[in-house]
Parts: structure tokens; C-alpha cells; sequence
């Protein structure tokens, strides 16, 4: 089955304590994408990467590291969360010549105290 | 700078039709998107327009102006599962992605008996 998935599905971390979320799919997708969902301000972008070893920033990739050694995965670190990064965060993927047609992961929903 | 304006939440009856609509302005346009989101889940692609005029999907259909920065979601004979969030984007050129994504902040529809 195609898919994306993100692990932890939950977590509640404390200030300053290193954490990542993991992604992957299946999908052989060149292009993938984090985003951060918060009320009223909708899905943001937070890094992306075009293929193995190519990343870029997003909108708001303030606090927030990636990086992409296999096609399949594309983990996000936070070197020291802080509480305004508590947050839904989605993993996507798309085929290159069509990044509309995003497949999301089920979602990360991280509270940071 | 990005602007994509869409109604917080709406409310419709069981079996009736709703229009949700989406502006935008944007630095350029390559397609308008819709996707819908059930609490606490990833988003998933409903429909497509790049051209003006109306797609029909099913139930669902999407309109689009380029030259207003319109475009509406038609959701007809609404059922209690439709009760969702319905998320413009606007995909805009970006010389070293190919195309990104920029979302709206969502619509919340409520489907009342």
C-alpha cells in the first residue's frame, strides 16, 4: 500500500530536550515536505527537499533541521523545541513534475512544555 | 506576499448544497487546489483547476476565475461525512521547487441533520 508514515504520532517533550520525527514512504517520491498546522494560520512549509541530499527552507524553518540521506525518508529535528513550536506537523510527498498531488502522513501532534 | 482568504466555518443541512469559496493573490499561479480534512487527519486531494471554468468530481465540484482570484468548492446532496475542513491552496512558481503549495487557512463545514 502507498504511503507515508511519521512516527511519533503523539509527543509531549519538555523545553530544550532534542527530538526527531521520522518519515518515509513508499512511494519512490522525489519530493518531500514538512508542514506545521496551527489554528488560523493553516498548513505551512516548513523545509523541503527535491531529491537525496537537497533541501531547502520553507516559510518559517526557524528552529528546525532536516535532513534526506535516502529518498525514502525525510527526518525533522528539533535541536531544542521550544513551546511556540508546539504544533500538528504533517510529512508529504509528491512525484517531481506534480507536487500538487500530495500524499500526507497521518500527523505528528507535539506538545512542548 | 501571499494571501489566500477563505470563510472560517459554515454551516449546511444534511442533503442540501454548499459553496465554499477562496480568494487569492499570489506571486503567479500555476493551478488551484482543494482538499478536505477530517479532525485530527492528514489532508487529501479533492480536485484541481488550473483553467477557468468548472471541474466536476462526483458530488464535489471547483470553480475558477483567474483573472477575479476566485475559486469555490460546490459540495452537492452534503451527508453527515462531509462535515470536514476544506483547505484551499494555491500552487506558485518557484524557480528551484518546480511549484509549491500555499494554503489557506481552511474552511470548517458543519453538516447538521
Amino acid at each position: 500500500e502507498a504511503q507515508v508514515t511519521q512516527n511519533p504520532r503523539y509527543l509531549i517533550t519538555v523545553t530544550g530536550k532534542k527530538l526527531t520525527v521520522t518519515c518515509s514512504q513508499n512511494m519512490n517520491h522525489e519530493y518531500m515536505s514538512w508542514y506545521r498546522q496551527d489554528p488560523g494560520l493553516g498548513l505551512r512549509q516548513i523545509y523541503y527537499s527535491m531529491n537525496v541530499e537537497v533541501t531547502d527552507k520553507g516559510d518559517v524553518p526557524e528552529g528546525y533541521k532536516v535532513s534526506r540521506k535516502e529518498k525514502r525518508n525525510f527526518p525533522l529535528i528539533l535541536e531544542s523545541p521550544s513551546p511556540n513550536q508546539t504544533s500538528l506537523y504533517f510529512c508529504a510527498s509528491s512525484p517531481p513534475t506534480r507536487t500538487y498531488e500530495q500524499y500526507f502522513g497521518p500527523g505528528t501532534r507535539l506538545t512542548v512544555t | 506576499g501571499q494571501n489566500i482568504d477563505q470563510p472560517t466555518e459554515m454551516t449546511a443541512t444534511e442533503g442540501a448544497i454548499v459553496q465554499i469559496n477562496c480568494t487569492y493573490q499570489t506571486s503567479g499561479f500555476n493551478g488551484l487546489f482543494w482538499y478536505q480534512q477530517h479532525a485530527g487527519e492528514a489532508p487529501t486531494f479533492l480536485s484541481y483547476n488550473v483553467l477557468d471554468g468548472l471541474e466536476e468530481k462526483g458530488r464535489f465540484s471547483s470553480f475558477l476565475s483567474r483573472s477575479k482570484g476566485y475559486s469555490y468548492l460546490l459540495l452537492k446532496e452534503l451527508q453527515m461525512k462531509d462535515s470536514a475542513s476544506y483547505l484551499c491552496a494555491v500552487r506558485v512558481p518557484i524557480y528551484n521547487q518546480g511549484g509549491k503549495l500555499i494554503f489557506g487557512q481552511g474552511t470548517e463545514l458543519s453538516v447538521k441533520p
